[in-house]
């Protein structure tokens, strides 16, 4: 099946610093990769839509200078959260589309000092 | 969007089959069913979808009621390891790109008990 790799698993950082967040699709090409954020005890929610050499297109609500989206080739999408502070502390997802469905990564755990 | 109600919660016993149900009855003729579950701090997993008829794969089995507007996740002898919350998601067929979204409810938190 369909494998989607993160990295890192889980970071801890400072307030006031960027955090970079990978997702890799690792045995198959996925030109469109997605973005949640899970709060605990909640749902997954939606950030944002990456697409292979375009610009993200983010869901409302989410700030496209906080959360910046590369996805520069057709096997990773990157998530930096820039200037991060607590209330980012967070559990983020990400899953890229196949033909009728969506394989997801296994997350990562940030928590912002 | 169409959407999807499911029981908050579900209790199973080890071994035994699990009927996890889903209501849709706003479903368009285009919708697919997708079922994905959650095991605690880990991403989604993929379980099963279809559209109209019943689908088996390794996992589980999808029966899509005839007016498509319920469907039942059936988990044939639940273990420990099937605890999860389950969710049950409508998406549009067909849809490309930045379409194609899942939205995750609450979905259905199963207990397997030993």
């Amino acid at each position: 099946g369909a494998v989607v790799s993160q990295h890192p698993s889980r970071v801890i950082c400072k307030s006031g610093t960027s955090v970079k967040i990978e997702c890799r699709s690792l045995d198959f090409q996925a030109t469109t990769m997605f973005w949640y954020r899970q709060f605990p005890k909640q749902s997954l929610m939606l950030m944002a839509t990456s697409n292979e050499g375009s610009k993200a297109t983010y869901e409302q609500g989410v700030e496209k200078d906080k959360f910046l989206i590369n996805h520069a080739s057709l096997t990773l999408s990157t998530l930096t959260v820039t200037s991060a502070h607590p209330e980012d502390s967070s559990f983020y997802i990400c899953s890229a589309r196949v033909p009728e469905t969506q394989y997801f990564g296994p997350g990562t755990r940030l928590l912002v000092l | 969007d169409a959407k999807t109600t499911q029981p908050n919660s579900m209790e199973s016993n080890e071994e035994e089959p699990v009927h996890l149900p889903c209501n849709h009855s706003t479903i368009s003729g285009t919708d697919y069913i997708h079922w994905y579950r959650q095991l605690p701090s880990q991403g989604p997993e993929y379980v099963i979808h279809g559209l109209t008829s019943n689908v088996n794969n390794r996992m589980a089995s999808l029966a899509i009621a005839e007016d498509r507007k319920s469907s039942t996740l059936i988990l044939h002898r639940a273990t420990l390891r099937d605890a999860a919350v389950y969710y049950c998601i409508l998406t549009p067929r067909g849809s490309g790109g930045s379409n194609y979204k899942l939205t995750f409810g609450k979905g259905t938190l199963l207990t397997v008990n030993p």
